[in-house]
């Protein structure tokens, strides 16, 4: 268990709908950072956050939106699905320098 | 463009037949290489960092070696359990602390 927790496990919506993914970092840890992995594209970075402020973008659809909280947890929003968003969406949060990945919330678009 | 490449894509080996996986990277400036555990449907697991040529790390049947251009992962009398997809990751100056992955190696060991 690496002290990241992610809901929900499982989701499965349809093309057009709007979804929201919650993660918790590990306790102390202020950084969280945000991955998509698809069969084809492999673990592909999408954004971080550190004490609540956007730190670094990567390869973001201008349709999937993040941000941190006060209490340090993240949301992923992800809208208008496609059937190419479909994939594994993990977090990470960072201690002094590995990253630790949560569960994973499994996407599915129908 | 920075790169980091996994090779071979899948591997099967017989318990206890030693191997090694290999990470090549072409990047600018690197700042730590690290390698991780990935099994079916799970978040991948943090097994090592390396941050300089030359660097060594090990734990249980893993060793995981560092140069200037690769990484090399190896796995000595590999069990069934150690059946998974291991992936590497390189964090490099420019980029803040994201982590760029290699498309990983699948691993089976079969009794």
């Amino acid at each position: 268990d690496s002290g990241v927790t992610q809901t929900p496990k499982h989701l499965i919506t349809a093309t057009g709908q709007r979804v929201t993914l919650r993660c918790s970092p590990r306790s102390g840890d202020l950084s969280v950072y945000w991955y998509q992995q698809s069969l084809d594209q492999g673990l592909q970075f999408l954004i971080q956050y550190y004490n609540g402020e956007e730190r670094a973008k990567g390869n973001i659809l201008e349709r999937f939106s993040a941000q941190q909280f006060p209490d340090l947890h993240s949301e992923l929003n992800l809208s208008s699905l496609e059937l190419g968003d479909s994939a594994l969406y993990f977090c990470a949060s960072r201690g002094s320098n590995e990253q630790f990945f949560g569960p994973g919330t499994r996407l599915t678009v129908l | 463009e920075d790169q980091v490449t996994q090779s071979p894509e899948a591997l099967r080996l017989q318990e206890g037949e030693s191997s090694s996986l290999n990470c090549s990277y072409t990047v600018s400036g690197l700042r730590g290489l690290f390698w991780y555990r990935q099994d079916p449907g799970k978040g991948p697991e943090f097994l090592f960092t390396l941050y300089s040529a030359g660097e060594e790390k090990e734990k249980e049947r893993l060793k995981a070696t560092l140069t200037k251009k690769e990484s090399f992962l190896h796995i000595t009398a590999p069990k069934p359990e150690d059946s998974a997809t291991y992936l590497c990751a390189v964090r490099i100056n420019n980029a803040g602390n994201m982590l760029t992955f290699g498309g990983g190696t699948r691993l089976m060991v079969k009794p």
